[in-house]
């Protein structure tokens, strides 16, 4: 299958400052990237998805401000965490979508564990 | 609104037990219906896709189903490397054709 990779796979940073988190697509174009956040125990949660070229759309209750979205190539899409508090703290994971014909596959990267101290 | 929905929410298994894994959905449109594992500290691996009733798919051990309302993963002679969660998430025909997930279900496979 496609390969997403996920970079880095764990950070830890200080509280107020930022964190960038890079999700590329290794083996094809991916034209819409997902970003989620997970909970422990919990599903995905997903907090946006980034189209290349455009403006990337938060779901409801995500900050556009503090999570800045940026999908500038075919097969980068970044999440920026800006002024880092614990309570952002969690694992974030990115997914690139795949359309065979009719089609559809959806490919997951390693994951990103952020803690905020 | 769409909806997935996982059961069990946790099952333990003997090694070699057989059972099977349920997603129901609700949602409009079908476009597709995913299965994944994920192991702890890791992202979602690819299992499946469905994309009919009907439809059948075998990947070693694993093999999921699809009926209009829900997909089983049914796991034969489990080995204790299954032991991960089992992640279902469908996606509509409409809108941004978002992947909405279930809770998962939580296996462990005892030797």
């Amino acid at each position: 299958g496609a390969v997403v990779s996920q970079h880095p796979s764990r950070v830890i940073c200080k509280s107020g400052t930022s964190v960038k988190i890079e999700c590329r697509s290794l083996d094809f174009q991916a034209t819409t990237m997902f970003w989620y956040r997970q909970f422990p125990k919990k599903s995905l949660m997903l907090m946006a998805t980034s189209n290349e070229g455009s403006k990337a759309t938060y779901e409801q209750g995500v900050e556009k401000d503090k999570f800045l979205i940026n999908h500038a190539s075919l097969t980068l899409s970044t999440l920026t965490v800006t002024s880092a508090h614990p309570e952002d703290s969690s694992f974030y994971i990115c997914s690139a979508r795949v359309l065979w014909g009719m089609n559809t596959e959806a490919f997951f990267g390693q994951g990103t564990r952020l803690t905020v101290v | 609104e769409d909806q997935v929905t996982q059961s069990p929410e946790a099952l333990r298994l003997q090694e070699g037990e057989s059972s099977s894994l349920n997603c129901s959905y609700t949602v409009s449109g079908l476009r597709g219906l995913f299965w994944y594992r994920q192991d702890p500290g890791k992202g979602p691996e690819f299992l499946f896709t469905l994309y009919s009733a009907g439809e059948e798919k075998e990947k070693e051990r694993l093999k999921a189903t699809l009926t209009k309302k829900e997909s089983f993963l049914h796991i034969t002679a489990p080995k204790p490397e299954d032991s991960a969660t089992y992640l279902c998430a469908a996606i509509a025909n409409t809108g941004f054709q978002k992947l909405v997930f279930g809770t998962g279900t939580r296996l462990l496979v005892s030797p």
